[in-house]
């Protein structure tokens, strides 16, 4: 079955420090991968998505950046944090098979930054 | 550009009431709507709704999608602590590798 691994699952970093979240998927292959933040009890923003290794769209300007190295492995960067990247980001991924399956994206647990 | 609004922003009931929460899109080609529930972390999936008026159950939940005026709506019946929650709805893209999400409804179930 698959899972994915997000982590740290907190963080607490001060402004202009690097920052870098981490997300794998274990037990499929050519997934989708994305990159959320959720602002307090709302809803997800998109921020980065990736269709295959080095393939990376960005949805909204930002001080991050995402890559991926590896098939199963999704990266979440910034050179220097700002107080508003604070909040509650997630890694998510679907399917690339054709049909409805590929609209179901599945969660990690999540970091949440706090940028003081 | 695709939309989903989602009401109300929060709910407060107590446990054996029955909740309806509401989900409307807009969105360039339908293909599915879908509903998330948000504990403390990872939102899980619930439903994925294609057809209109096939109500989709999983014990006390049901949701059923009207394509024709462009909404959906999320039944929980006897509602208890467990189901507090954020309740999450969303649509894909016309491609389907890209979902958009709603504000969400954050339900609140006292004893």
């Amino acid at each position: 079955s698959q899972t994915i691994h997000q982590w740290p699952a907190t963080l607490v970093q001060p402004v202009g420090s690097p920052l870098s979240l981490e997300c794998t998927v274990e037990g499929t292959s050519n997934p989708n991968l994305y990159w959320y933040r959720q602002a307090a009890g709302r809803g997800l923003q998109l921020l980065f998505y990736s269709v295959g290794i080095g393939q990376i769209s960005s949805e909204v300007p930002q001080n991050l950046s995402a890559s991926r190295p590896q098939d199963r492995q999704f990266i979440l960067s910034s050179k220097k944090l700002l107080l508003s990247d604070s909040g509650f980001y997630l890694c998510a991924w679907s399917v690339e098979p054709r049909g409805l399956a590929k609209n179901i994206q599945y969660f990690g647990a999540g970091t949440r930054l706090s940028v003081l | 550009e695709d939309k989903v609004v989602q009401s109300p922003l929060s709910l407060v009931v107590h446990e054996g009431d029955t909740v309806t929460l509401n989900c409307s899109y807009e969105v360039t080609n339908f293909r599915s709507l879908l509903w998330y529930k948000q504990e403390k972390k990872a939102p899980t999936f619930l439903f994925m709704l294609t057809s209109s008026g096939i109500e989709k159950k999983s014990g006390r939940l049901s949701s059923i999608l009207d394509k024709k005026e462009l909404f959906s709506i999320l039944n929980i019946t006897a509602t208890q602590t467990g189901d507090s929650a954020i309740y999450l709805c969303a649509v894909p893209n016309n491609a389907g590798n890209m979902l958009t999400f709603g504000g969400g409804t954050r339900l609140m179930v006292k004893p």
